[in-house]
């Protein structure tokens, strides 16, 4: 299993909020290392999306917000959107293994 | 517009050594900013993504520690291109590998299409 602990699914209706959490431990995001998040349609790329806990890159909507506190970090999507059904991924640094990780990944479905 | 994309063989025999290269458009691999990185992730059919391991232009890199003693990250700047070597394949290397840039460590921000590697025994 995954050093980041995502939920594998979560859903909504079109126009609310849903949140993916992301759960880490104290040699990861506890121990104060960015997290970073990527959308994955079906069949493309990874997307990056919020870089440094919550930085947007250009081009990102406001739509997509990122926090972070203690072992965990959240992705929040406001207004939602048919086109946002895809793949999440949480990305940070575990210091104890010394490698970059990613959490397991959360599928969104929009209703 | 950066532009990034993995070439090599789509079937590798197990026991054997994927190599891919990954060749960049839009810009200079020796002339962006210095704390621009190169990186390889794969993702297995269905599953998540694996972060491989990443190099600097100047050559520095990291690798995962699961695959450290098999995994070979080079830059040929001449040719604005880095690979990957993966040697002693087997089934679990089986994947869509990705190769990507970052400038804000780790995340990366441009990505290539991906390339299905599948291994065969």
């Amino acid at each position: 299993q995954s050093v980041l602990t995502q939920p594998p699914s979560v859903s909504g209706a079109p126009g609310q909020r849903v949140t993916i959490s992301c759960t880490g431990s104290s040699s990861n995001i506890g121990a104060d290392y960015d997290v970073h998040w990527y959308q994955q349609l079906l069949g493309t790329a990874p997307k990056l999306l919020i870089y440094g806990n919550n930085n947007r890159p250009s081009g990102v909507p406001d739509r997509f917000s990122g926090s972070k506190s203690g072992t965990s970090a959240s992705l929040a999507i406001t207004g939602l959107q048919a086109e946002d059904e895809a793949d999440y991924y949480c990305q940070s640094y575990d210091s104890s293994l010394s490698v970059v990780v990613f959490g397991g990944g959360t599928k969104l479905t929009v209703l | 517009q950066l532009q990034l994309q993995e070439s090599g063989p789509g079937l590798v025999n197990a026991s054997e050594t994927l190599s891919l290269t990954c060749t960049v458009s839009g810009d200079s691999i020796s002339s962006s900013s210095s704390n621009s990185y190169w990186g390889w992730i794969r993702q297995p059919p269905g599953k998540g993504l694996e972060w491989l391991g990443n190099i600097y232009y100047i050559g520095t890199t990291f690798y995962n520690p699961s695959l450290k003693s098999r995994v070979t990250i080079s830059v040929d700047t001449s040719n604005n291109q880095f690979s990957l070597k993966l040697s002693s394949v087997t089934a679990a290397d089986t994947a869509v590998y990705y190769c990507a840039r970052g400038t804000y460590y780790p995340s990366l921000d441009y990505w290539g299409q991906g390339t299905l590697v599948t291994v065969s025994s």
